[in-house]
């Protein structure tokens, strides 16, 4: 079974700040994916990020970065340069078995707030 | 091309009342699953469906439903609403395959049971 463990309920940060975001995972799975997804207060689910656990860098996308230490099992999501646009919830979800069909597992997730 | 699209957006039933939630994804992607998101949580897996025809339980699947006749649709049935039940309730797709990792999300329904 997979889990994933978000141990931040909110953070704060200043405007054109960086930003870590914490989410560790447990799996017993020798291949899976790490995900990272935004929800604003409209309430959709937005797609950031993704780490292959065999990819040999971490993932970037733009602005979001996701510092992959397979070790420690810790897929921090780190935000450079914070914009008041970026206040949102912020989970981390995890999928085993990457060959198969297993489901996304999800985090309870962080409250980033922006602050100008 | 809409995505997934889910609907109703909004609905309030009566407990005991019974409907079902619609969902519909027009890029012919094998798998689609449904989660619930409880206040101030994150999303729990209630059902998936890995093609047409095959469906398989989630986390928590109790008191819903469903069904997948299509490729493309992939509604969700409560049968007898409890308060229990009320949630956003989010769609989401995957192609599958080799490097098909996203999974795209449908705006959800918020459903409010009194």
């Amino acid at each position: 079974a997979q889990k994933i463990t978000q141990t931040q309920p909110g953070m704060f940060v200043q405007e054109k700040e960086a930003v870590t975001l914490d989410c560790t995972y447990d799996t017993s799975d020798p291949s899976y994916g790490l995900f990272w997804y935004k929800q604003p207060s409209s309430g959709e689910m937005i797609f950031l990020i993704y780490q292959g656990s065999y990819d040999q860098q971490n993932a970037t996308e733009g602005r979001y970065s996701l510092n992959f230490q397979k070790a420690r099992k810790s897929a921090n999501l780190v935000i450079s340069a914070s914009q008041l646009g970026d206040s949102a919830m912020y989970f981390c979800a995890m999928r085993g078995h990457l060959s198969g069909n297993t489901p996304l597992v999800f985090g309870k997730g962080t409250r980033l707030s922006v602050i100008a | 091309n809409a995505g997934v699209t889910q609907t109703p957006k909004f609905r309030i039933l009566k407990i005991g009342q019974s409907m079902t939630l619609q969902c519909t994804q027009d890029m012919n992607h094998n798998y689609m699953y449904w989660y619930r998101q409880d206040p101030g949580m994150g999303l729990k897996l209630i059902y998936y469906s890995v093609g047409a025809g095959i469906t398989d339980k989630g986390e928590v699947p109790n008191g819903y439903n469903v069904s997948r006749s299509t490729t493309e649709d992939f509604p969700l049935r409560l049968e007898l609403a409890a308060p229990s039940q009320t949630s956003v309730y989010f769609c989401a797709s995957r192609k599958g395959g080799q490097g098909s990792h996203e999974q795209y999300f449908g705006p959800g329904t918020r459903l409010t049971v009194t």
